[in-house]
């Protein structure tokens, strides 16, 4: 069982290029989260999903775009990218049917914006 | 709008002696609290979680942690620390209401020193 999964782990981009970060979980989780995670900041919430098709906003959206297209798969996508969405970036995903199951996070992506 | 703090950036205990790390909230409603832990260049592991029913919550690894309604805390405890318990520590709370998301303090780093 794969659990959560996140491609790339790591990517170096110039100013202005684009990219998609990939997640994907393969336990039929409906709730699908982004977080970035800077040094002292503890983890801000991007975007999260609560099923396919479905999508809003967290605490900090700009710069940011994500798509729900599927249960499996919630990507995230950086138009122009800035030296501000250098960080950390980890996807997560939650059981729905209550609000107390825990989440399960995949590895993380290490972000470089130069 | 639901929130968690955690007032600690570090706390430093030796090796046999008791633990804890501080958590409080800010919900509207009925939380859902939870405790996770990062190892370097590691993503987020569950530790333990309160739904409802007894205030002391035993989890993983020999941690627990006490809900204390009246004063909105969730602290996180263990008898004896081990120096293989260094790492980072999140609290998160999540409001009993569909749609709403899982929202993290920004971490307490723990250090244990022998």
């Amino acid at each position: 069982n794969a659990g959560v999964t996140q491609t790339p782990k790591f990517r170096i981009l110039k100013i202005g290029q684009s990219m998609t970060l990939q997640c994907a979980q393969d336990m039929n989780h409906n709730y699908m989260y982004w977080y970035r995670q800077d040094p002292g900041m503890g983890l801000k919430l991007i975007y999260y999903s609560v099923g396919a098709g479905i999508t809003d906003k967290g605490e900090v959206p700009n710069g940011y775009n994500v798509s729900r297209s599927t249960t499996e798969d919630f990507p995230l996508r950086l138009e122009l990218a800035a030296p501000s969405q250098t960080s950390v970036y980890f996807c997560a995903s939650s059981y729905s049917a209550s609000m107390n199951t825990e989440a399960f996070f995949g590895q993380g992506t290490r972000l470089t914006v130069v | 709008a639901q929130s968690v703090a955690q007032p600690e950036d570090q706390v430093n205990v030796a090796e046999g002696n008791p633990l804890t790390v501080k958590c409080t909230y800010s919900v509207s409603g009925n939380p859902y609290l939870f405790w996770y832990v990062q190892y370097p260049n590691r993503g987020l592991q569950f530790l333990l979680k309160y739904i409802t029913g007894d205030n002391l919550v035993k989890g993983s690894y020999g941690f627990e942690a006490e809900f204390n309604k009246s004063q909105t805390s969730f602290h996180l405890k263990k008898p004896s620390a081990l120096v293989s318990d260094s790492a980072l520590y999140f609290c998160a709370v999540r409001e009993n209401q569909a749609g709403t998301a899982l929202i993290f303090g920004k971490g307490t780093t723990l250090s244990v020193s022998s």
